[in-house]
């Protein structure tokens, strides 16, 4: 089975930094994925970490220790706009999510 | 073309009725997803289509029918729906079944 655990929720000021964990345990491991998803609308893909190791991307970075089973996502310099849910994902033949962390970002 | 457009992003239906979700992707990807995800919920896998063939099946109810009628198309078929199966239905994309999920905007159902 496959257990993707992540915070239910944080909250930060605007211009700030956050930082979201995920943790898993899963059968198989073929890359873990960060998704935002603003409330009824699609996720969109942020980032995607399969080497052990820390992604940069503009104001969003993940890293991934795959002997601990672990993922983190930073992002910086908070706008109002980043309050949003934000989905741990990991693929092994198919990609499961954690529950998702709500962001909110304050002014 | 870089997106998966999902029709209609809105349906609402009556238990007796039968409707089709619709996905179109023009990016190539041989692998196709269907999602479901209810309020405050993360996406559920419900279907994933491979080289237009059903390769898994999350036990879905024989409801939702799904089909692939070719690499770029993928419908889900609806009948006698249950209000509970009210929800944000979510197709997604890939070019193998490892990486580069593109997800559509989705279809908001409503069963009445």
């Amino acid at each position: 089975g496959q257990n993707i655990d992540q915070p239910t929720e944080m909250t930060a000021t605007e211009g700030a930094i956050v930082q979201i964990n995920c943790t898993y345990q899963t059968s198989g491991f073929n890359g873990l994925f960060w998704y935002q998803q603003h409330a009824g609308e699609a996720p969109t893909f942020l980032s995607y970490n399969v080497l052990d190791g820390l992604e940069e991307k503009g104001r969003f970075s993940s890293f991934l220790s795959r002997s601990k089973g672990y993922s983190y996502l930073l992002l910086k310099e908070l706008q109002m706009k980043d309050s949003a849910s934000y989905l741990c994902a990991v693929n092994d033949y198919k990609l499961s999510f954690g529950a998702g962390t709500t962001v909110t970002v304050r002014a | 073309d870089t997106e998966v457009t999902q029709t209609p992003k809105h349906l609402v239906m009556g238990m007796t009725n039968k409707k089709s979700l619709k996905c179109e992707q023009h990016m190539g990807h041989r692998a196709m997803y269907w999602y479901k995800q209810k309020a405050k919920k993360p996406p559920e896998l419900m279907f994933v289509y491979s080289y237009e063939k059903l390769s898994i099946n999350e036990s879905v109810p024989s409801r939702f029918s799904p089909e692939c009628p070719n690499s770029s198309l993928l419908n889900l078929h609806l009948h006698a729906l249950q209000p509970e199966d009210s929800a944000l239905y979510l197709c997604a994309s890939s070019p193998t079944d490892s990486y580069g999920y593109t997800f559509g905007s989705g279809t908001r159902l409503t069963v009445v």
